[in-house]
């Protein structure tokens, strides 16, 4: 069984465009994440979420939207997509909202705009 | 922020043991350190977690040495399939999300 799955693997869209990139973990954890990885591979994280409380990395634009129907489901939408959006997108979960606790990635989404 | 620097790539031999080491001289007292391991087109994997002295598991040993201003991964007689990027993770117990900072990780290539 996948703990964290991701759906699409794989995503091209025009600029302008909006899309949505779903997440869902299987291991009943309380904190899922959002982690943004460019072409040099520096993995940033975007957001993170804990029973209902959203911490956002202040870099991040506002066009980019995380959405939980549930606690095992953090979804990323992101408006007005840009050429720089470009990027391989993780969903991440662990236990707790603590660095100590091990984060579960997914496969990642490939996002490419064009 | 604890910021963390790793060597940018490391070659080694199947069967040799590797080394990657991590520096983070602005560690705080609360912060633990954390590998994770990332092949191609997957999501990063947790290795190995320690706070001081030594930690290890099945997959690695972590060395830290007493002013805890790095971090060396040892991987014992690495094999082909170990063959990814390393990352050095540097963040304490209770702190947000905003606090897990990668660094830009090791490329370990392991040659036949």
């Amino acid at each position: 069984d996948t703990a964290v799955s991701q759906t699409p693997k794989y995503l091209v869209t025009q600029m302008g465009n909006d899309k949505s990139i779903k997440c869902e973990q299987n291991l009943g954890h309380d904190t899922m994440y959002w982690y943004k990885q460019d072409s040099k591979k520096f993995l940033k994280i975007m957001f993170s979420y804990n029973n209902k409380e959203l911490i956002i990395n202040e870099t991040v634009p506002n066009r980019f939207s995380p959405k939980s129907p549930d606690k095992a489901h953090l979804n990323l939408h992101i408006n007005s997509l840009e050429l720089g959006d470009s990027a391989v997108y993780f969903c991440a979960s662990s236990q707790d909202l603590d660095s100590t606790d091990t984060q579960y990635f997914g496969p990642g989404t490939r996002l490419t705009v064009l | 922020l604890a910021k963390t620097t790793q060597p940018i790539s490391m070659d080694s031999y199947e069967g040799q043991e590797v080394n990657i080491t991590c520096s983070h001289n602005n560690i705080a007292t609360n912060d633990y350190i954390t590998w994770y391991q990332q092949f191609p087109s997957q999501g990063p994997r947790f290795i190995i977690q320690g706070y001081k002295t030594k930690v290890t598991n099945e997959v690695a040993s972590l060395f830290i040495p007493a002013d805890r201003k790095s971090s060396t991964l040892s991987l014992p007689r690495v094999s082909l399939s170990d063959t990814a990027v390393y990352y050095c993770l540097v963040g304490d117990r209770g702190a947000y999300g905003q606090n897990f900072v990668f660094g830009p990780g090791t490329r370990l290539s392991v040659l036949p």
